[in-house]
């Protein structure tokens, strides 16, 4: 069974941390992404990852970096958090295809207070 | 630009009734597009894709999908809706850069 795994599924963080979200896959897919979820705007693409340290921006990357040293990781990092980065974080892997399809971890859910 | 648009943003249906969830995308190029289902406080989980062929595409969980180029649509049906199908509808399109552009999602109640 395929799989996306992000390491936290709930995380509270005080304004000005630096927060690190964490993503792994196991389907040895070359696209990894992170994506910020809220009611009423669906999904939006923060970084895209199609190799190990390659990145490119995606709609919303400001306040956010990533990193991916190995295939099977990305990391989103909020340098310095801030209330407004409060938000449920989705990370996804596909192949690199066109017609490929995205699979999903199950979320982190950030609170900045 | 490639955009998609998801006018409803929640739909009541009672069980056993059918359903059409519309989706509507902007992209100068032959489509990927993409059904995905989220369960509250869950990740989500694919339900169907076309990307060339056939334009009535059939999924999982008795779903189907017929995409029309002339109408930039690609809805969802379903002939019987069950009470674990409430959750939130999303659709995508993908461009040939791999990356997936999604709407903002249509939230489905179920009467029992």
């Amino acid at each position: 069974d395929v799989k996306v795994t992000q390491s936290s599924r709930y995380l509270v963080k005080r304004t000005g941390e630096k927060v690190f979200l964490e993503c792994v896959q196991d389907m040895d897919h070359e696209n990894m992404f992170w994506y910020r979820q809220d009611p009423g705007l669906g999904l939006r693409l923060i970084y895209f990852s199609y190799d190990v340290k390659m990145k490119e921006k995606g709609d919303i990357p400001e306040g956010y970096s990533v990193s991916r040293e190995k295939k099977e990781r990305f990391s989103l990092i909020l340098e310095s958090a801030s209330t407004n980065q409060t938000s449920m974080y989705l990370c996804a892997s596909s192949l690199f295809s066109a017609s490929a399809e995205a699979f999903f971890g199950q979320g982190t859910r950030l609170t900045v207070v | 630009a490639q955009s998609v648009t998801q006018p409803d943003i929640h739909i009541t249906v009672s069980e056993g009734a059918s359903l059409e969830l519309r989706c509507n995308y902007s992209y100068g190029a032959t489509p990927y597009l993409f059904w995905y289902v989220q369960s509250p406080g869950q990740g989500l989980q694919l339900l169907l894709k076309y990307f060339s062929g056939d334009t009535l595409v059939q999924g999982i969980k008795g779903f189907e999908a017929e995409f029309k180029r002339s109408q930039s649509s690609f809805n969802l049906r379903k002939p019987s809706v069950h009470w674990s199908d409430a959750a939130e509808y999303f659709c995508a399109v993908g461009d040939n850069f791999n990356k997936f552009y999604f709407g903002s999602g249509t939230k489905l109640n179920v009467k029992p």
